[in-house]
């Protein structure tokens, strides 16, 4: 699986939107890139995923670059429960046996109140 | 909720002695995967299952060692346990069609 890179660390005003980047230069033509976040201590919970074009979900949305290179998450607008570790994964997903997630550093986002 | 149930929550135990954590996966999924989390540690894959038969193996130690039962949940087995064992252990399940894998609570595990 390709390797990620992300910023260790972010903070973002309550309300206002949280926008994460990843960087996956490597990515090859059938990763998806995935996002999940783990709130202190708890399972990571999956957010988002995506291919080429971009995503949007009830919790966030994932903006792909053209060239797949690095996309970004967007919380659109973050509250205090969003403070999290953030991971971006990129992960090859075929039918019948899927492959493990392999899980970096990750993003501390902190909301700010 | 993710549907992913793991017991215990909590568990204590002394150097040297044997535990047995288990996993009940989403209904419907045929994937079960290990991960390890120590104090500020990442997530390190362990090991999956899929429809009962060990699908990959990652950093798992031959301390440890897991199964998959015909009603597809998973117990991994810990023994002749460390200091260094004492962690969070997380199970995740996914289904037969390459879906995102969603994760357990997990269980604490402290060893003394």
């Amino acid at each position: 699986d390709a390797k990620t890179t992300q910023p260790p660390s972010m903070d973002c005003a309550e309300g206002r939107a949280a926008n994460l980047p990843c960087n996956h230069s490597t990515i090859s033509g059938n990763e998806y890139v995935y996002w999940y976040r783990q709130i202190h201590s708890q399972g990571p919970q999956y957010i988002i995923h995506g291919l080429k074009n971009n995503e949007t979900n009830e919790m966030a949305s994932l903006i792909i670059t053209e060239d797949r290179k690095s996309s970004t998450l967007i919380l659109p607008h973050a509250t205090l429960r969003d403070t999290a570790v953030y991971y971006c994964i990129v992960r090859v997903a075929l039918p019948g046996s899927a492959r493990q997630l392999t899980f970096g550093s990750g993003t501390q986002l902190t909301v700010l109140p | 909720d993710s549907g992913v149930t793991q017991t215990p929550k909590h568990l204590i135990t002394a150097t040297g002695q044997r535990v047995t954590l288990r996993c009940s996966p989403r209904s419907g999924d045929l994937s079960v995967y290990w991960y390890q989390q120590s104090l500020d540690q990442g997530l390190q894959f362990l090991i999956q299952y899929y429809n009962g038969e060990e699908r990959a193996k990652g950093n798992i130690l031959e301390r440890f060692s897991a199964q998959q039962f015909p009603d597809l949940h998973s117990e991994l087995n810990l023994s002749s346990l460390e200091l260094g064992d004492s962690a969070l252990y997380f199970c995740a399940s996914s289904d037969r069609f390459g879906s995102p894998l969603h994760f357990g609570n997990g269980t604490r595990l402290t060893v003394t």
